[in-house]
């Protein structure tokens, strides 16, 4: 199976709402709203920021949200702030299996 | 409060087979809908996942790595086991458990284990 595009990377001023894209196929994305996102800081495990394409678990910042169209999941977060300086990665469950995505790295300018 | 711990060998030698545990607290493996998976990431790679047991013994693998992999559970000790065949230097990576309540989510992860293939 193949990992999800996302882009490489992704930046944005402090302040300025940013969008990272999650494509996938009909067999995957397209298929289940099972779609997540994970931030993941250096060296650090990965924590989830949403689930089931835009809910947020408990004490996830709302700046955070989720959606969906087709086979692209979206990941937007708005009131860009340093600390939001990360890897994120998009997961989709396939069916019988879970496939992620290739990483975005977001810089904060 | 919920908490996972990967534990295994460091160095691993080419052809050998690696087996992880993930002992997990805060949870119960025999709780319906609840899994316990597996993903792996190369250095300054992405994420890639490996497997997933869920709570009635159920297992699902990627199924490019799936004739390596074997996954198991032991619910009276609150661990769960991966065993990888043939290891290979690309399979050099960081290994990470997480807790998947029910859906396709990875709610909370293990630290991780850097796991290095070299002769």
């Amino acid at each position: 199976q193949s990992a999800l595009t996302q882009p490489a990377s992704v930046s944005g001023s402090p302040g300025q709402s940013i969008t990272i894209s999650c494509t996938g196929t009909s067999s995957d994305v397209g298929s289940y709203n099972l779609v997540s996102w994970y931030q993941q800081n250096p060296g650090k495990a990965p924590k989830l920021m949403i689930y089931e394409v835009n809910k947020r678990p408990s004490g996830v910042s709302s700046r955070f949200s989720g959606s969906k169209s087709g086979n692209t999941a979206s990941l937007t977060i708005s009131g860009l702030q340093a600390e939001d300086e990360a890897d994120y990665y998009c997961c989709s469950y396939a069916g019988t299996f879970w496939v992620f995505g290739g990483g975005t790295k977001l810089t904060v300018l | 409060q919920i908490s996972l711990k990967e534990s295994g060998p460091t160095l691993v030698k080419p052809t050998q087979t690696l087996m992880l545990t993930c002992t997990f607290s805060g949870f119960s493996l025999s709780s319906s809908g609840v899994g316990v998976g597996w993903i792996r990431q190369p250095p300054g790679k992405a994420l890639e996942w490996l497997a997933l047991i869920y709570w009635n013994d159920n297992k699902r693998y990627n199924p490019s790595l799936k004739s390596r992999l074997t996954i198991t559970k032991d619910t009276s000790k609150n661990q769960v086991v991966l065993v990888m065949a043939n290891m290979d230097p690309v399979d050099t990576a960081t290994y990470y458990c997480a807790h998947r309540p029910q859906g396709g989510s990875y709610h909370y992860w293990g630290q991780g284990t850097l796991v290095t293939v070299s002769s």
